[in-house]
């Protein structure tokens, strides 16, 4: 199966920051990454799809970048609304999809 | 609108069989164009992908739990079920449907969007 490794696991910001999280995949995936924010108790919400493109409705300070095997997700500007838990997912092997370990963010 | 939700019980024995449901609305099971997975989340801790149902009837399994998983589909009911054998203290967790969506012009796939999720605890 594909690894996929995020760091950092937590960060502590503040409104107004610029935030970048990482995800390394264990081999090239293409840009076959798919980024998700989940606030407590609610169920993930798709942010960024093939590594790149903005799902529709999805605030423009959400950017992703990255193919191969490195990638990132940015929040040019952070708002009290995007204290959450991030997470990557590989959907370059269809029989063994994976998703990343988790980034949480909280407020400094 | 595209939903989807899951039921089941909220209480399992340990060595039991876990039998989840995935109710959708708004698309159809059979577009092929979509697919249904079922993805868990034990409290606190990350997702983790189970399985995955396709439009023309192909499965595919988490490597590490696909000898107690059995994932199928009644298109006609617009239901995907999910059964998980031998259940353990350690398969708590909130189990979520997600609908598994192709791009139109790309091989790019992604999940959107999710069931609530259901909690299920297992205990004795």
């Amino acid at each position: 199966d594909i690894q996929m490794t995020q760091s950092p696991s937590s960060l502590s910001a503040s409104v107004g920051d610029r935030v970048t999280i990482t995800c390394r995949a264990s081999q090239s995936i293409s840009s076959y990454l798919n980024w998700y924010q989940q606030k407590p108790g609610k169920a993930p919400k798709l942010l960024i799809y093939a590594a790149s493109s903005l799902q529709s409705g999805v605030p423009s300070r959400f950017s992703g970048s990255g193919s191969g095997t490195d990638f990132t997700l940015t929040i040019s500007s952070l708002q009290p609304e995007d204290f959450a838990t991030y997470y990557c997912q590989q959907s370059y092997s269809r029989g063994g999809l994976t998703f990343g370990g988790g980034t949480k963010v909280e407020i400094k | 609108q595209v939903t989807l939700k899951e039921s089941g019980p909220v209480l399992v024995k340990p060595t039991e069989t876990l039998t989840l449901t995935c109710t959708v609305s708004g698309f159809s099971l059979s577009n092929a164009r979509m697919g249904v997975s079922w993805i868990r989340q034990p409290p606190g801790k990350a997702l983790e992908w189970l399985a995955h149902i396709f439009s023309n009837d192909e499965k595919s399994y988490s490597t590490s739990l696909k000898s107690r998983l059995t994932i199928s589909k009644d298109t006609s009911k617009s239901q995907v079920v999910l059964t998980m054998t031998n259940m353990d203290p350690v398969d708590t967790a909130t189990y979520y449907c997600a609908r598994m969506l192709v791009g139109s012009s790309s091989p790019f796939n992604w999940f959107d969007p999710w069931g609530q999720g259901t909690l299920v605890t297992v205990s004795s």
